[in-house]
């Protein structure tokens, strides 16, 4: 078990370009969630799936931003015509299917910087 | 909803001194409460949790915390602090999502 994995690390873009970023959780993890986390500040939750089902979504994730989980395995997280406010680090982490006591694991982040 | 407070910013001890790093909650329920610690460029390392039973938490390198409900608090203590445990320190409760702190930034000077 390799743990949580993320790709790309590090991202730039202009402002306007899609991007896209991939999660790999923890094998046999049913729960995986998508955070930002800006400088100075905690993560903030955006969405999270259970298997495939996307099943809670904050309202930080705008429009513009998609997540999918289509096997249930690994999560790609999609950011249309990027603004610089999205410049930020985004992090995945995963738990078993439990309840709030799971422990989630997370991974080393993609960090974002929108030009 | 749930929520965290760090109430510093910033920690500053010397290497060999006991630290804290202070965390306050507030939730509805029966709090789940974590504690993550973050280095440099890196995702969030897991340390210890609260979930229920004995108010003393231990976790990993040698890290503690006291679960103190009528205070509603969850400090993370160390007996002795290491140069190398210099980092970023979140407390998260969880009742439905997470929820963070802002963070507490620990440096540990030689």
């Amino acid at each position: 078990d390799t743990g949580v994995s993320q790709d790309p690390r590090h991202k730039i873009t202009k402002r306007g370009q899609n991007v896209t970023f991939r999660c790999d959780p923890i094998s046999e993890h049913n729960r995986l969630y998508w955070y930002r986390q800006t400088l100075g500040q905690g993560p903030e939750f955006l969405t999270y799936f259970q298997n495939e089902a996307q099943l809670e979504k904050s309202r930080l994730l705008s429009d513009r931003f998609s997540a999918e989980r289509p096997k249930g395995s690994f999560s790609t997280l999609e950011i249309q015509r990027t603004e610089q406010g999205d410049s930020a680090m985004y992090l995945c982490a995963s738990n078993p299917l439990g309840g709030s006591q799971e422990t989630q694991y997370f991974g080393p982040g993609t960090r974002l910087l929108v030009l | 909803a749930q929520s965290v407070a760090q109430p510093e910013d910033q920690v500053n001890v010397a290497e060999g001194n006991p630290l804290t790093v202070k965390c306050t909650y507030s939730v509805s329920g029966n709090p789940y409460l974590f504690w993550y610690v973050q280095y440099p460029n890196r995702g969030l390392q897991f340390l210890l949790k609260y979930i229920t039973g004995d108010n003393l938490v231990k976790g990993s390198y040698g890290f503690e915390a006291e679960f103190n409900k009528s205070q509603t608090s969850f400090h993370l203590k160390k007996p002795s602090a290491l140069v190398s445990d210099s980092a970023l320190y979140f407390c998260a409760v969880r009742e439905d999502d997470m929820r963070f702190g802002a963070g507490t930034r620990l440096t540990v000077k030689p």
